[in-house]
């Protein structure tokens, strides 16, 4: 079965690092981009970054440049998604997606189940 | 960037209805416009990609249209299980989703 499986739910502290991860399975994970995408409470779908497993390509949305980093193991197949210093804004749900084509940017078609991180003193 | 404005930000309706959606692009994003649905707990649908195919499964009552900058998703016939949030997404310049619509009743 094509898919990506998300890491658990997590509760931390602000100041604290995290890396939360996204292991796909059932297709080629080196030839197709992974996704990071937020969702706030209450608010809407925000594109973060994307990386190129095969080589570690990675592109950053400029709101989130700076504030996260994307990495990847390609021999284990998970993309993961990492904080050094949390705030309480980082509080969200958040998915990884793969686009449809391995070709490049393409729609989103398949998504983790998403991790859902409070942060909270 | 390439921002993404989506309209309405909400919308009461009623089964059967014909509902409109509309996201417009700050420059031209040519075809790369895709519509998703999405509800709580659960991840985000494609229904339509490249602005107006139907993604497998999707039921045909959802359609898109458009071109450029401006993109309209259509669900002919409201049904019960279509009441959720509502995303565009343009992937021509990395990637920008629009703010949402919420369709309720």
């Amino acid at each position: 079965e094509v898919q990506l499986v998300q890491s658990g739910a997590e509760i931390k502290k602000p100041g604290e690092p995290l890396k939360i991860s996204c292991q796909g399975s059932g297709y080629n994970f080196a030839t197709y981009w992974v996704a990071w995408v937020r969702q706030m409470p209450g608010k809407g779908l925000e594109w973060m970054g994307i990386i190129y497993p095969g080589d570690s390509d990675t592109r950053y949305s400029s709101d989130f440049e700076g504030q996260v980093t994307i990495s990847v193991d390609k021999s284990i197949n998970t993309a993961y998604l990492r904080w050094n210093t949390l705030k309480a804004s980082d509080s969200a749900m958040y998915f990884c997606a793969r686009p449809r084509d391995s070709s490049g940017f393409d729609a989103f078609d398949l998504w983790g189940q998403g991790t859902l991180v409070t942060v909270s003193s | 960037d390439i921002q993404v404005t989506q309209s309405p930000s909400s919308l009461s309706a009623s089964i059967g209805d014909r509902v409109t959606i509309t996201c417009r692009a700050s420059q031209d994003v040519f075809q790369y416009l895709n519509w998703y649905q999405h509800k709580p707990g659960r991840a985000p649908k494609l229904l339509i990609f490249d602005t107006s195919e139907l993604e497998t499964g999707v039921p045909s009552r959802f359609s898109g249209n458009g071109s450029g900058t401006h993109f309209i998703l259509t669900i002919n016939g409201l049904q019960p299980e279509d009441f959720a949030t509502y995303y565009c997404l343009q992937h021509s310049d990395l990637f920008t989703f629009g703010g949402g619509t919420r369709v309720d009743i």
